[in-house]
């Protein structure tokens, strides 16, 4: 069974601050990694994605993999209150090419 | 707005009710997904389908029916669902099957009395 992992949450942050976001995964085959914004009663949007290990930076936004530890994040530095939503971490094993979605972790960040 | 739209946005029906949800994709995709949101659970999988032909289902009960006449469209038949069956019923597309960038239509809300 494929699984991705993140903590529930909430992560509280004040506003300004950065916001660290985990995800892990249990199959090592795993080729690409996204990051999906949802805000409440909305879809989810595609922020970020990273497929070499190292760091990816766009904007606010920065995706960290490790794939020898079978983890990514997502930093969100000087964090907004209109960053507030919850974050879906999703893995592609390569093999059939399916997205296996995280339960997603809701950030809060307090003005 | 993603290029990829859904309609009904919400949809209220009985068990034996018969019902479709739409998506239209106005991306030029060749890959469509059915995907079933539940509170606090992770997206589930429900369809791919390739180039209008299915590749994938995950177990999904008969009750659920999908169809894809064409690449820009992607339908899911509703026929006498279960309450456990309300969620949100989210539409993605992506450039083709093997490249996962995918973009999601803003949903349907459903509840099934």
């Amino acid at each position: 069974q494929k699984e991705v992992e993140q903590n529930s949450g909430p992560l509280s942050v004040p506003e300004g601050a950065i916001a660290s976001l985990n995800c892990t995964y249990s199959d090592r085959g795993s080729q690409s990694f996204f990051w999906y914004r949802q805000y409440s009663g909305k879809s989810p949007e595609l922020i970020m994605f990273i497929y070499s290990n190292g760091d990816k930076e766009d904007g606010r936004f920065t995706a960290q993999l490790n794939k020898a530890s079978q983890y990514v994040s997502l930093l969100i530095r000087d964090s907004q209150p209109s960053d507030s939503a919850t974050y879906l971490c999703a893995v592609d094993t390569g093999a059939n090419s399916k997205l296996t979605f995280g339960k997603g972790i809701t950030l809060s960040v307090r003005p | 707005e993603t290029g990829v739209t859904q309609t009904p946005r919400h949809l209220v029906m009985g068990m034996t009710n018969k019902k479709s949800l739409k998506c239209e994709q106005h991306l030029g995709h060749n890959a469509m997904y059915w995907y079933k949101q539940s509170a606090k659970k992770p997206l589930e999988l429900m369809f791919v389908y390739s180039l209008e032909e299915r590749v994938e289902n995950n177990s999904v009960p008969s009750r659920f029916s999908p169809e894809c006449p064409n690449s820009s469209h992607l339908f899911l038949h509703l026929h006498t669902l279960q309450p456990e069956d309300s969620a949100l019923y989210l539409c993605a597309s992506s450039q083709s099957y093997s490249y996962n960038e995918q973009f999601f239509g803003p949903g349907t809300r459903l509840t099934v009395l």
